[in-house]
């Protein structure tokens, strides 16, 4: 089974610049989420979508990041403008329908804003 | 507020030693537990997780946690580490509610002294 595909792996930009992020979940993973991990903490969630409906983004800072997920399948994640401490590694999870919780990580995408 | 702790930023263990890693919970109810680990340009990959039932769960690569209601706790145990356990562990909770999203605590270090 291929995982969960996250591109690009890197990314720099200067603040006040915009920057987005691509995910393609397990085939089949109706459930893809978004987290946020700055360095030295946990992640923190940003969004969860089931199918292509939003059904948590209480901690997505809506007055720059967005996220879509079309067709139910792939998500982009979007910053716009950056700030400093957006510099993050930015991380996508699938999981199938259901509460079993059986999250599946991609390795992330790692921000660096300057 | 609800929160979870992992007291330890750093742990170093020799090789072929015990390893306990602390957790500590703060929820009204007893929540979904998890442990993930996290090596370096990695996604997070699951080592357990408890729902229910028996208080001594078992998980992948030898690690075991134990779930104390009276202390709020669910610590990871592994009884002889090896350097490929060198990575960074993560305690998470579901708190419970519409979403399915996961509360992550800070991580916990863990070196491997040859």
């Amino acid at each position: 089974e291929a995982g969960v595909a996250q591109s690009p792996r890197y990314k720099i930009i200067e603040k006040r610049q915009s920057v987005a992020f691509w995910c393609n979940p397990i085939s089949g993973h109706a459930t893809l989420y978004w987290y946020q991990q700055i360095l030295g903490q946990g992640p923190k969630l940003l969004i969860q979508f089931q199918n292509n409906g939003v059904v948590d983004d209480s901690q997505l800072p809506k007055d720059r990041f967005s996220a879509e997920r079309l067709k139910g399948v792939d998500s982009t994640l979007k910053i716009q403008p950056a700030k400093l401490e957006d510099s993050a590694v930015y991380l996508c999870a699938s999981s199938p329908q259901g509460r079993d919780f059986g999250y599946t990580f991609g390795s992330g995408t790692r921000l660096t804003v300057v | 507020a609800q929160s979870v702790t992992q007291p330890d930023i750093h742990i170093t263990v020799s090789e072929g030693a015990s390893l306990e890693l602390r957790c500590n919970y703060s929820y009204g109810a007893t929540p979904y537990l998890f442990w993930y680990v996290q090596s370096p340009g990695q996604g997070l990959q699951l080592l357990l997780k408890y729902f229910s039932g028996d208080t001594l769960v078992q998980g992948i690569k030898g690690f075991e946690a134990e779930f104390k209601r009276s202390q709020s706790s669910f610590n990871l145990r592994k009884p002889s580490v090896h350097w490929s356990d060198a990575a960074e562990y993560f305690c998470a909770v579901f708190p419970g509610g519409g979403a399915d999203g996961l509360t992550f605590g800070k991580g916990t270090h863990l070196i491997i002294q040859p």
